[in-house]
């Protein structure tokens, strides 16, 4: 098993830019997040979606658009990058409500100049 | 106000030693995971507690829900256990973050 797949690992973006995060997991989990993680801060909560068809918004949604047309995507758009959405951001799926565990992607470090 | 609190936020210890991280937080919660990022920046749920101790090789967490609390224990630390570790509340449908605990094990 691949577990959660993010693509791509670095992009470097200009102000007004768009892009989608792609985050693609075969553990037929119900749940899946996305979330950033400025430097020296916690981890925040972007989206999330308890199954296909289904997403809702977390702490930090302004600035994206997220679609789960399948259990195993869960893709993040951002359509009009500024700085202030320089981040790392990590996808995480899991079963049921998270009580049965996380597994995160290996991430992306985006820049926006 | 943040909902969880992470102590201490920097550790360094020596090879071998014992080391304890502490998790306070202040909402009711369903689950609280210990998670561990890689100087790579790659994570990793290490334990899913909601009551009780668990143990995994040389870690250990507990829980405390009466006291809103959770510590997650080290024994003979190694320098391949230098990494962030995080601690994370479930509560409700809300997810809730603590900013980390940077531990560095010097060989």
């Amino acid at each position: 098993n691949a577990g959660v797949t993010q693509t791509p690992k670095f992009r470097i973006l200009k102000i007004g830019q768009s892009m989608t995060l792609q985050c693609t997991q075969d553990m037929n989990h119900n749940y899946m997040y996305w979330y950033r993680q400025d430097p020296g801060m916690g981890l925040k909560l972007i989206y999330y979606s308890v199954g296909a068809g289904i997403t809702d918004k977390g702490e930090v949604p302004n600035g994206y658009n997220v679609s789960r047309s399948t259990t195993e995507d869960f893709p993040l758009r951002l359509e009009l990058a500024a700085p202030s959405q320089t981040s790392v951001y990590f996808c995480a799926s899991s079963s049921a409500t998270a009580n049965y565990g996380y597994t995160f992607g290996s991430g992306t470090r985006l820049t926006v100049v | 106000k943040n909902e969880v609190e992470q102590s201490p936020q920097n550790l360094t210890a020596q090879e071998g030693e014992f080391i304890t991280i502490n998790c306070s937080y202040s909402v009711g919660i369903s689950a609280l995971h210990w998670l561990q990022q890689h100087p790579g920046g790659g994570i990793v749920s290490l334990f899913m507690l909601s009551s009780g101790k668990k143990k995994h090789g040389r870690l250990i967490a507990t829980i405390n829900i009466q006291e809103k609390h959770s510590s997650l224990h080290i024994t003979a630390s190694h320098p391949r256990d230098s990494a962030v570790y995080i601690c994370a509340l479930l509560s409700g449908n809300q997810f809730y973050f603590g900013t980390g605990t940077s531990l560095t094990v010097i060989p």
